[in-house]
């Protein structure tokens, strides 16, 4: 079975500290791992999508890497509208389908 | 415009009322999803329907009802809901589903869902 956890729940970060938040996963066959942002009240907003250990991908203070056995979204010098949940999911080749595996989130509070 | 629009956004209601949930998708996808997101729990797999057919029915219980009518909307009939079923109830769309890659899914604001 996909197994997703995400660590650590919760962060605090000051304006400016950047940090890394991990995804530890298990899959037979990996499709595809998948970086979401959520507000509160508010939907996942698709960041970035993995598909094979080695690859790495950025967008503005964020980059997401990819290893075998986890993934990390780095934040670098973060502002406070980067406070969010950060969501990690995985698609395997033997889930049904396009069938996601989500992690239970990461909360981050950047302070000014 | 945002890609998945759900509506109402916000719904309280009785344990004995009939309402329905509306997702539509302006991407162009094919593939249809609803998910559940209640407090502290990963986000839930409820249904998918892959060109308008049901593909997924991941053990969600008969008071929750969906309906494609076709690719671009999706419907969530609720009726006789308890108040462990409040959520908030997300509405995803993809390309395609059950492709050899990964599919990314885009998700909609969700609809906050109150059961008293």
């Amino acid at each position: 079975e996909d197994q997703v956890t995400q660590s650590p729940e919760a962060l605090r970060l000051q304006e400016g500290e950047s940090s890394s938040l991990n995804c530890s996963y298990t899959v037979s066959g990996l499709r595809g791992l998948f970086w979401y942002r959520q507000d509160p009240g508010k939907g996942p907003e698709f960041l970035f999508t993995l598909y094979s250990a080695g690859e790495e991908k950025e967008k503005e203070r964020l980059k997401a890497t990819l290893t075998k056995k986890e993934s990390f979204l780095h934040i670098t010098a973060p502002k406070p509208e980067d406070s969010a949940t950060y969501l990690c999911a995985l698609s395997g080749f033997k889930a049904a389908g396009n069938k996601l595996t989500f992690g239970g989130g990461t909360r981050v509070l950047v302070k000014p | 415009e945002t890609g998945v629009t759900q509506t109402p956004r916000h719904l309280v209601m009785g344990m004995t009322n009939k309402k329905s949930l509306k997702c539509e998708q302006h991407l162009g996808h094919n593939a249809m999803y609803w998910y559940k997101q209640s407090a502290k729990k990963p986000l839930e797999l409820m249904f998918v329907y892959n060109f308008k057919e049901q593909t997924e029915n991941n053990s969600v219980p008969s008071r929750f009802s969906p309906e494609c009518p076709n690719s671009s909307h999706l419907f969530l009939h609720l009726h006789t809901l308890q108040p462990e079923d409040s959520a908030l109830y997300l509405c995803a769309s993809s390309q395609a589903y059950g492709t050899s890659s990964g599919n990314t899914i885009y998700f909609g604001e969700g609809s906050w869902l109150t059961v008293v």
